[in-house]
C-alpha cells in the first residue's frame, strides 16, 4: 500500500524568503504525485501533478516540485514566499491499477508566513 | 462555472444517530470521492462512485456508506455516530473514473457531541 510522509508539521518563513516543503512517499511502481494546498475552511486546491517526463514540475502560484526516484521524495520549493502562501500544505500519491484514482495524503504542513 | 458544492457546511449530532452529507460535482464531472479529514490530519479516502455504484473503498466500517444519483451528485450516510467521527467530510469530482483532475468542494464540518 502507499503511503506519504511529510516530516514537518510547521515551517514558519519569512515574507520573501525560499520555501521547500518536504515529502516523501512509499509506492511499488512509478508513482502519480501531487501537491494540493488548503487556506482555512476551505477544501483542496492542486498546485502541481507529477505523472511521468520531465522531473522538475511547474505548478500555479509560482510553485514547482522536482521528483527524485532514488531518495523517494517530491519537494515543493518557491523561490520568493508571499504572505497569502500561508496556509497549510498536502503531499499526494495516487495509486494505480485497480486503486487508480484513490489518493493518500500526507499529515499535512502548515505554513507561517512573517512580514 | 459552479465548482463542487457540499451541503450542509457545518452540522452537529449526537452519538449514536445517522448523518446525510450532500454533494453536487462540477459540471461536466461523473465521479465523486470521498475524504475524512479529522482535525491536524490529511484527508483519507473513504469510498468513490461512478454509474451509480461504489467502485472503491477506503479502510472504513460499513456505518460509512453512500450514493450516487443519475444525475452524478452523491451523498454520504454514516450511522451509529461516534465522538471519532467528528471531522471535516471532503467530496472531490472528477471528469471520467480514472482521472485525478479532481475538484474539491469545501466541505462539511460533522462534530459529534
Amino acid at each position: 500500500a502507499q503511503s506519504v510522509t511529510q516530516p514537518d508539521i510547521h515551517i514558519t518563513v519569512s515574507e520573501g524568503a525560499s520555501l521547500e516543503l518536504r515529502c516523501n512517499y512509499s509506492y511499488g511502481a512509478t508513482p502519480y504525485l501531487f501537491w494540493y494546498v488548503q487556506s482555512p475552511g476551505q477544501g483542496l486546491q492542486l498546485l502541481l501533478k507529477y505523472f511521468s517526463g520531465d522531473t522538475l514540475v511547474q505548478g500555479i502560484k509560482g510553485f514547482e516540485a522536482e521528483f527524485k526516484r532514488s531518495q523517494s521524495s517530491f519537494n515543493l520549493r518557491k523561490p520568493s514566499v508571499h504572505w497569502s502562501d500561508a496556509a497549510e500544505y498536502f503531499c499526494a500519491v495516487g495509486a494505480g491499477g485497480t486503486s487508480y484514482g484513490k489518493l493518500t495524503f500526507g499529515q499535512g504542513t502548515i505554513l507561517t508566513v512573517h512580514p | 462555472d459552479a465548482g463542487v458544492t457540499q451541503s450542509p457546511t457545518h452540522l452537529i449530532k449526537t452519538r449514536g444517530q445517522q448523518v446525510t452529507l450532500r454533494c453536487s460535482p462540477k459540471s461536466g464531472h461523473d465521479t465523486v470521492s470521498w475524504y475524512q479529514q479529522a482535525l491536524g490530519q490529511g484527508p483519507q479516502f473513504i469510498f468513490q462512485y461512478y454509474e451509480e455504484e461504489e467502485r472503491q473503498r477506503g479502510n472504513f466500517p460499513d456505518r460509512f456508506s453512500g450514493h450516487q444519483f443519475p444525475n452524478y451528485s452523491s451523498e454520504l450516510n454514516v450511522n451509529a455516530l461516534l465522538l471519532g467521527d467528528s471531522a471535516l467530510y471532503l467530496c472531490a469530482s472528477s471528469p471520467y473514473i480514472g482521472d485525478y483532475g479532481y475538484t474539491f468542494g469545501s466541505g462539511t464540518r460533522l462534530t459529534v457531541v
